[in-house]
């Protein structure tokens, strides 16, 4: 069965710094990896996904992760937080044959002004 | 264009009702979704369609709840004899094509409260 973690319920980080939120996650064989977030009351929006290839993936709004398959880890990234980045971050993660995503917990990030 | 739409936004029902919660895909996506998402936790699986045809419905948690896809392109997911546990936040989703690196689009959800 695959699964995700998330670790951290909870992120805070001071606008302009860089943020980091992580995940890791198991799965038989090679994992599509994907980031989305969630405003309040509002559905989850697609950021950015790893299928194959170079392990830096670039998506919206300035965001990008970072396969790294020996630690299992596909972390999101922003070089420099805006208060706007603040809302709830879910990783998911696909195998070769499912269609269903399986997701984190998801981590609230809070961008302080 | 247009995303995934949902209705009703939100959804208050008895104990023991049914209810039914309408999806309307992106026009001509193959691929729905059905997740379930309760309060502080990520989405769950409960039902795939790959055109007319429900490919996996394994995330279905007991025969209360149903979803049909009649044409292929709007879904309605039902749910009999509700219960209070029912009560969450049902979102939607399409993808072009449905293979494995598809990206799925998620509609707004409706929040359903079973009272």
């Amino acid at each position: 069965a695959q699964s995700v973690a998330q670790p951290e319920d909870q992120v805070n980080v001071a606008e302009g710094n860089p943020l980091t939120v992580k995940c890791t996650y198991s799965v038989s064989g090679n994992p599509y990896l994907f980031w989305y977030v969630q405003y309040p009351n509002r559905g989850l929006q697609f950021l950015l996904k790893y299928i194959t290839g170079d392990n830096l993936v670039k998506g919206s709004y300035g965001f990008e992760a970072e396969f790294n398959k020996s630690q299992t880890s596909f972390h999101l990234k922003k070089p420099s937080a805006l208060v706007s980045d603040s809302a709830l971050y879910f990783c998911a993660v696909r195998d070769l044959w499912g269609r269903q995503l399986t997701f984190g917990s998801g981590t609230q990030l809070t961008v302080l002004p | 264009g247009a995303g995934v739409s949902q209705t009703p936004s939100n959804k208050v029902t008895e104990k023991g009702k049914y209810v039914e919660l309408r999806c309307d895909p992106i026009s001509g996506h193959t691929a729905l979704y059905w997740y379930r998402q309760s309060l502080g936790q990520g989405p769950e699986f409960l039902i795939y369609f790959q055109g007319t045809g429900a490919a996996d419905d394994s995330g279905l948690p007991n025969d209360r709840f149903f979803a049909v896809r009649p044409e292929g392109s709007v879904s309605t997911l039902k749910i009999q004899r509700t219960e209070r546990g029912d009560s969450a936040v049902y979102l939607c989703a399409s993808s072009p094509r449905g293979d494995s690196t598809d990206t799925q689009y998620f509609g707004p959800g409706t929040r359903l409260t079973v009272l």
